[in-house]
């Protein structure tokens, strides 16, 4: 699977639309572009993923590139409960391993 | 729907100890991954099991070890523990076989502490 490069840390104030960005410059063609989350002391909580489209539900919204080499992950009102770490993962279509990369993330900090 | 549960929640062993970790998939979910969470390595892989079967492993030792039932619910084992197995111990599972249209959801974990 390919890697991927987030910014370590952001902040955003509350209410305000929270833009993570992903780059995965090496990302196949048969690669899904995934976004998960971790709060401190849970489980990483999976929040959405996509190929080539656009992609929204009622969690978030992925903005996946023409050439595909990045996307972003937007929330649309952040609230204080949405800071947490922030992890954007490649991985193949096809039949392959769970065996995910989950990278350091993007450590997103909710100001009131 | 439940998701996936993971027993003990907490774990307190000493050196030289073995320990069982539990691991209940969503309903349905065939496909069942572990992972082991520190500060200093973050998220690694350690195996994933599918109908009972390996598929893949990580790079670690021989002293951890797993299973997977044919209800889907799964076991890792960890023998001989030292200092250094002190982690989150993450479960996760999947719908199918490991597919990339098929999220992976995991559990709260067990946190393992090795004295």
């Amino acid at each position: 699977d390919a890697k991927t490069t987030q910014p370590p840390s952001m902040d955003c104030a509350e209410g305000r639309a929270a833009n993570l960005p992903c780059n995965h410059s090496t990302i196949s063609g048969n690669e899904y572009v995934y976004w998960y989350r971790q709060i401190h002391s849970q489980g990483p909580q999976y929040i959405i993923h996509g190929l080539k489209n656009n992609e929204t539900n009622e969690m978030a919204s992925l903005i996946i590139t023409e050439d595909r080499k990045s996307s972003t992950l937007i929330l649309p009102h952040a609230t204080l409960r949405d800071t947490a770490v922030y992890y954007c993962i490649v991985r193949v279509a096809s039949t392959g391993a769970n065996n995910l990369f989950f990278g350091t993330g993007t450590r997103l900090t909710v100001i009131p | 729907k439940a998701g996936v549960t993971q027993t003990p929640r907490y774990l307190i062993k000493t050196r030289g100890q073995q320990v069982t970790l539990s691991c209940s998939p969503i309903s349905g979910h065939r496909s069942v991954s572990w992972y082991q969470q520190t500060p200093g390595q973050g998220l690694q892989f350690l195996f994933e099991y599918f109908s009972e079967t390996q598929r893949n492993k990580g790079n670690f030792p021989g002293r951890f070890s797993g299973r997977q039932f044919s209800n889907s619910r799964s076991e890792m084992n960890v023998s001989t523990l030292e200092l250094g197995d002190s982690a989150l111990y993450l479960c996760a599972s999947s719908l199918d076989l490991p597919m990339g249209n098929s999220p992976l959801h995991f559990g709260n974990g067990t946190r393992l502490t090795v004295t």
